[in-house]
């Protein structure tokens, strides 16, 4: 079953604008990971936090993660036409398995 | 990081054929997944495939229908039996590399079944 949703399905900004996307899942986890698709192709990681972080900064990107709420964001800010993509969250259960569990996407469009 | 090399990247298949996708890695790995992404949809893991042993399916995925191989540890295949248009999707390979929790995926076959 899906383990993360995440809002909002679609989101569509303008060159230069940041953009939020957010992730909520059901069961205790070990760590949660935000991939990112282009157009149908393979995924490709983006950024890894670990149950026990609450903030991750790479480049652009800025990840947080509220255990408590079981939820986490991802923000891409001074977005490009080029981060036009789907973005993915995931989780990493609990008991040491390298399975992850998807969410259900939002797909990002960057207008230039 | 790990390079994977999916094959076939694209087919168009008769109904109640069968289709094989081969999953190769460029390092040797301990276990393989097997996603698969339905048209505009996410990824649903369909088995782990571990070398040596026989692969674990998840709940709704059988083995008569999708059977693995993991013949070493640096390829896997993973065969769509007796298709039909709704196995259309995206079949996607991933490994992780242990310690970092990332997978690396492949580049994803996209099957269309008529």
């Amino acid at each position: 079953s899906q383990q993360g949703e995440e809002d909002p399905q679609a989101l569509s900004i303008q060159e230069g604008e940041n953009a939020t996307m957010n992730c909520s899942y059901k069961t205790s986890i070990n760590n949660l990971q935000w991939y990112r698709q282009n157009s149908g192709r393979g995924l490709v990681h983006l950024i890894l936090i670990r149950s026990n972080e609450r903030e991750k900064h790479s480049g652009r990107l800025r990840v947080t993660l509220d255990t408590s709420k079981k939820s986490s964001s991802l923000l891409i800010t001074a977005s490009r036409a080029a981060d036009t993509a789907s973005y993915f969250c995931a989780t990493g259960l609990q008991g040491g398995s390298e399975k992850l569990v998807f969410g259900k996407g939002t797909k990002l469009t960057v207008n230039p | 990081s790990a390079v994977i090399s999916q094959k076939p990247s694209r087919d168009i298949c008769q109904r109640g054929t069968s289709l094989t996708i081969q999953c190769q890695v460029d390092s040797q790995v301990t276990m393989m997944f097997w996603y698969r992404q339905q048209p505009g949809q996410s990824l649903t893991l369909i088995a782990t495939a571990n070398q040596g042993s026989e692969a674990t399916y998840e709940s709704g995925f059988v083995i008569d229908k999708f059977p693995i191989s993991r013949p070493n540890l640096t390829f896997s295949t993973l065969t769509v039996s007796n298709m039909s248009p709704e196995d259309s999707s995206i079949y996607l390979c991933s490994v992780g590399l242990g310690a970092s929790g990332e997978l690396f995926f492949g580049e994803g076959s996209r099957l269309t079944v008529l």
